[in-house]
């Protein structure tokens, strides 16, 4: 069975532009989460998606958004890039919303080089 | 004070030694106590999976959660070089609630 995929792996963009960013979840799979690791605050969630509809929103600004697709895929967004969003950004997948650790699978990340 | 903590480490051990990793929290609202590891360039994978106080064991790893200390280890016996990695430990109080990372121990592990 395939893991999750992020597409893409890495990404330089420079400060005032936007980016998006895609996650496939594992086949059946029909939830999604997004989180944001930096060296300094560590990994930190910033929303769930689960059947076209965001569940639960971390503490970050208006600039991050997300949405999922009909076939569980995921995209989140990042407008008027800061050089703080320098980041890698995971996606999880999970079989259904709110699902337990012990089956949220994590893809390798996209690693966001802001300049 | 952010609701887990965790040292970032480095830590350096010889090969076979028994590895101690450990992360204190502040919400007792938290039931489900995590560890993971994610090694360069990959994203974290599940190691540990505890509901509320005790113990657990899998092969080399053991998992500790004390819930009136707010605090949970994680042990790593006979440590190998494959082992090198970060830890992070994570936790959730349950139903909708999202997970909370500690910030990782990063771990070598010197043949």
């Amino acid at each position: 069975k395939a893991g999750v995929t992020q597409t893409p792996r890495y990404l330089i963009k420079t400060r005032g532009q936007q980016v998006t960013l895609s996650c496939s979840p594992i086949s059946g799979h029909r939830s999604v989460s997004w989180y944001q690791q930096t060296p300094g605050q560590g990994l930190q969630f910033l929303f769930e998606y689960f059947s076209e509809t965001q569940r639960n929103k971390g503490n970050f600004p208006g600039r991050f958004s997300g949405r999922q697709f009909s076939n569980s895929r995921s995209e989140m967004n990042v407008s008027t890039l800061e050089l703080g969003d320098s980041a890698l950004y995971l996606c999880a997948s999970n079989p259904f919303p709110g699902g337990g650790a012990d089956t949220q699978y994590f893809g390798p990340g996209t690693r966001l080089t802001v300049l | 004070q952010k609701e887990v903590e965790q040292d970032p480490g480095p830590l350096s051990v010889p090969e076979g030694a028994i590895v101690s990793l450990n992360c204190t929290y502040s919400n007792s609202a938290f039931q489900y106590f995590m560890w993971y590891r994610q090694y360069s360039r990959k994203g974290p994978e599940l190691l540990m999976y505890t509901y509320s106080s005790g113990n657990k064991e899998d092969g080399r790893f053991t998992a500790q959660v004390d819930k009136s200390s707010k605090y949970i280890s994680l042990f790593i016996r006979d440590s190998q070089p494959s082992d090198s990695a970060t830890y992070l430990c994570a936790m959730s109080a349950g139903g909708n609630t999202p997970l909370v990372f500690g910030k990782g121990t990063r771990l070598s592990v010197i043949a």
